[in-house]
């Protein structure tokens, strides 16, 4: 399996608290891709970060690529309701096709 | 904002029928693609393309086929359903330019009995 964290994960934090999701993965990739998908709708990308950077900023969203650890992280600060999705982060294969391998995600609920 | 519509959006198969799957983007991309998304689990690609007329395998083609006639069209059939096949199926589309961004259709959720 390309990933070494199998398990959907479930996250309930409150709102306005700072939250950080983890993945790891096992073979080299050039970018990781940061997905959201709502509840009844196909996932959107939020971010995306390259191996050449360490890390990537968007609004409330920053997300952190360790090459060496094979691992990324996408964190959200003083998150909100609306924040509440599946996380998902996913590889590029790289070459002509951008073949994605996609993470199992993190359920993310916001509470008010 | 990048368009992708799908249909049906569900559907109830019987086992051992034959399902097609539609998918239709309207941003002149070159790369589509067919998901399938299990409860609880990340998307696993079964089939993509990159020019009408052509389509290749991905990681989990066994028990389906593509068929791509036109720019815009991009179609995922099931032979003969099975009800391991029960799950969402999410079509995308990329840019040659941007292939690293992939613009998502809403899913069909397939019920195969």
């Amino acid at each position: 399996s390309q990933w070494g964290e199998e398990n959907l994960q479930a996250l309930s934090i409150q709102e306005g608290e700072d939250v950080t999701m983890n993945c790891s993965y096992k073979t080299y990739t050039t970018v990781v891709h940061w997905y959201r998908q709502d509840s009844g709708r196909g996932p959107a990308l939020i971010i995306l970060i390259r191996s050449n950077e360490r890390e990537k900023r968007s609004g409330r969203l920053r997300a952190t690529l360790d090459t060496s650890s094979q691992s990324s992280s996408l964190s959200i600060t003083a998150a909100q309701c609306e924040d509440t999705a599946v996380y998902f982060c996913a590889t590029d294969s790289g070459g002509s096709n951008a073949k994605l391998t996609f993470g199992k995600g993190t359920k993310l609920s916001v509470k008010s | 904002e990048a368009a992708v519509t799908q249909s049906p959006r569900s559907k109830v198969a019987v086992t051992g029928g034959k399902v097609t799957l539609s998918c239709h983007q309207t941003n002149n991309h070159d790369y589509m693609y067919w998901y399938r998304q299990d409860t609880g689990h990340g998307l696993r690609l079964i089939h993509y393309s990159y020019v009408a007329d052509s389509t290749e395998k991905g990681d989990i083609p066994d028990g389906y086929k593509a068929s791509r006639p036109s720019q815009e069209n991009f179609s995922l059939i099931l032979e003969l359903a099975s009800l391991s096949q029960t799950a969402v199926y999410f079509c995308a589309s990329s840019d040659w330019g941007r292939r690293d961004t992939q613009y998502f259709g809403p899913g069909t959720r397939l019920l195969v009995l």
